[in-house]
């Protein structure tokens, strides 16, 4: 049981460059989020899902994509990177019933 | 819009010393509100509190939820220098969980 995994774990993009965060779970949770977290800050959301197939926008969701075409994965698209999106991304899971919230390691995302 | 509000924003304590960390939220169909601690990491799962009034404790931390007056404390005591961490409250609605900015805390030895 990996739990929650995302990949990479660091990443260097130039400005306008797209890329996709990596973001995998292996414990059948319907919910799944993504956060960014910038010095000083807590987590801020950017996107969840509550099911395969099903996405809706968080508290910061400019300049991001996602989709959810199975229960595991939920992948964070970067459409063409700024350097305000310079940031440390974490991926979470947890079932639909509530209780606990699953991070993923995090990626470390440095737009120049 | 839902918001979660952490004061302090930081604290610097001595070893021994007795801690309180507060959190107030708004929050649309609240379901529960969630305490963190979070080192140079991924931050990791201290309390869940659905209920008010009910503490809920581990070792020297402890927690509770007044869902009236939409706030919650951590309490942490006799701290050790292990207990520097940033502190992140957040609270689970509308099927998002939402966190605060968190309390930075400092024990010094």
């Amino acid at each position: 049981n990996a739990g929650v995994t995302q990949t990479p774990k660091f990443q260097v993009l130039k400005t306008g460059q797209s890329m996709t965060l990596q973001c995998a779970q292996d414990m059948n949770h319907e919910y799944m989020s993504w956060y960014r977290q910038d010095p000083g800050m807590g987590l801020r959301l950017i996107h969840y899902s509550v099911g395969a197939g099903i996405t809706d926008q968080g508290e910061v969701p400019n300049g991001y994509n996602v989709s959810r075409s199975t229960t595991e994965d939920f992948p964070l698209r970067l459409l063409s990177a700024a350097p305000s999106q310079t940031s440390v991304y974490f991926c979470a899971s947890r079932h639909y019933k509530g209780l606990e919230q699953y991070f993923g390691p995090g990626t470390r995302l440095t737009v120049t | 819009e839902d918001k979660v509000v952490q004061s302090p924003l930081s604290l610097v304590v001595h070893e021994g010393d007795t801690v309180t960390l507060n959190c107030s939220y708004e929050v649309t169909n609240f379901r529960s509100l969630l305490w963190y601690k979070q080192e140079k990491k991924a931050p990791t799962f201290l309390f869940m509190l659905t209920s008010s009034g009910i503490e809920k404790k581990s070792g020297r931390l402890s927690s509770i939820l007044d869902k009236k007056e939409l706030f919650s404390i951590l309490n942490i005591t006799a701290t050790q220098t292990g207990d520097s961490a940033v502190y992140l409250c957040a609270v689970d609605g509308d099927d998002k969980i939402i966190f605060g900015k968190g309390t930075r805390l400092h024990i010094l030895p």
